[in-house]
């Protein structure tokens, strides 16, 4: 049984617009939750996190909402860009135990 | 070094043969973690090591993979008698302490090919 989900395989978006990746996970005691963002050949890389004690957590473009209640996060990126087209994987962790990561959403941003 | 280094970065290899993949972690990161990203899949956890403790080997999905980490370093994956649903890219990644505000630096990887 999947752990961390995200439903959503792919995604395409507007140059400029506005992208939202969404995540659902299923263990009440995940507290701690990242983004990571890959391109081809290329290892995954940190881009946001967010602990259970926030429900908001901002950096430049890229805000990352979190709703304990429903157990769903979600990556938004304002304005999108080109460059952001990229899989973008969603992973969730329990006091500093390993992440589980979701199965990644492939973003294509479109001129 | 600067980041997690892996090698090979390829790797083809008969069905039935032993691998191994290296990885060397960030200077100083505490915790090394093995994954793994099979065709169209996302990233499965293999194994962790964290400081001198015992590894967290609840990942690996048989007995042919085993994995050490050498003086807290350099860590090795290897996979013993390799079938064809090997095949995946294995990713490394250390982080300054376990999980929590560092998140992971991830490897570039190692693309396995079992033919």
């Amino acid at each position: 049984d999947q752990q961390v989900k995200q439903n959503s395989p792919s995604l395409s978006v507007q140059e400029g617009r506005i992208s939202i990746l969404n995540c659902d996970y299923t263990n009440s005691m995940f507290d701690y939750f990242l983004w990571y963002k890959k391109y081809p050949a290329e290892g995954p890389t940190f881009l946001i996190s967010i602990s259970s004690i926030k429900d908001k957590n901002e950096d430049g473009r890229f805000t990352v909402f979190l709703n304990k209640s429903a157990k769903h996060l979600s990556l938004h990126i304002v304005p999108s860009q080109p460059g952001d087209s990229a899989v973008y994987f969603c992973a969730a962790g329990h006091g500093g135990q390993n992440f589980v990561f979701g199965p990644g959403t492939r973003l294509s941003v479109l001129p | 070094g600067a980041g997690v280094s892996q090698s090979p970065s390829n790797k083809v290899t008969e069905k039935g043969k032993d691998v191994e993949l290296r990885c060397d972690p960030i200077s100083g990161h505490t915790a090394l973690y093995w994954y793994r990203q099979s065709l169209g899949q996302g990233l499965e956890f293999l194994i962790y090591f964290q400081g001198n403790s015992a590894p967290d080997k609840s990942g690996l999905p048989s007995d042919r993979f085993s994995a050490e980490r050498t003086g807290g370093s350099v860590s090795t994956l290897t996979i013993q008698r390799t079938q064809q649903e090997d095949s995946a890219v294995y990713l490394c990644a250390s982080s300054l302490r376990q999980g929590g505000d560092y998140g992971y630096t991830f490897g570039s990887g190692t693309r396995l090919t079992v033919v």
